[in-house]
């Protein structure tokens, strides 16, 4: 089982629609979790980080998190062209003590006009 | 503030050379990471540096692989003899103290 598991699409959605982009985690200690977008040939630009459970909302995008079901999403509304890219799901993972920064493949969103 | 940054942007080497990527992470962050992607994949990590002591190797491919951060700044990843499969872009991010991690544009290297 992979320790980060992301739906690696392409997702296409509508301009102004909801854009829905899942995660999953394995390991049940997790406690910090991101999401990145990466714009094609451009590095991982944050855009989200949660730690507690329920959401968290920050302009257009609504980060949840369920630690009981590991599951971890992102949400964006009123999606825009400019939303098309690569959205990563990252999780702090624990090993022997060290915690290290564990990313899924990442889903392809495409917003279309 | 200036961010993490990357030297070379893209390097083209042949099997068997040598290549050494740089990163200068963010003035003050003591965390410094090494990430690489192979096409098709996820990003997987390599290393990690607190200050210049390596807190973590355990994702460096072989020991074909060097890392050093001398001094606790900047940090090079040198690759000898570099193989085809080594081919991928090169990330490195740093962070302070458990802050989310800040990427560089990463180093595009492709062995032929």
């Amino acid at each position: 089982q992979k320790e980060v598991e992301q739906n690696s699409g392409p997702l296409s959605v509508p301009e102004g629609a909801i854009a829905s982009l899942n995660c999953t985690y394995s390991d049940r200690g997790s406690q910090s979790f991101f999401w990145y977008r990466q714009y094609s040939g451009k590095s991982p630009e944050l855009i989200m980080s949660i730690y507690s459970n329920g959401d968290k909302e920050d302009g257009r995008f609504t980060a949840q998190l369920n630690k009981a079901s590991q599951y971890v999403s992102l949400l964006i509304r009123d999606s825009q062209p400019s939303d098309s890219a690569t959205y990563l799901c990252a999780v702090i993972v624990s090993n022997f003590g060290n915690e290290k920064l564990t990313f899924g493949t990442g889903t392809r969103l495409t917003i279309i006009p | 503030e200036a961010g993490v940054t990357q030297f070379p942007s893209h390097s083209v080497i042949e099997k068997g050379q040598t290549v050494t990527l740089r990163c200068d992470p963010i003035s003050g962050h003591d965390n410094l990471y090494w990430y690489r992607r192979v096409m098709g994949k996820e990003i997987k990590f390599l290393l990690h540096f607190v200050k210049e002591s390596k807190q973590d190797e355990s994702g460096m491919p072989n020991n074909r692989f060097l890392a050093e951060r001398t001094g606790g700044t900047y940090s090079t990843l040198k690759v000898q003899p570099a193989e085809l499969e080594d081919s991928g872009v090169y990330f490195c991010a740093s962070s302070f103290r458990g802050t989310p991690l800040h990427f560089g544009n990463g180093t595009r290297l492709t062995v032929t």
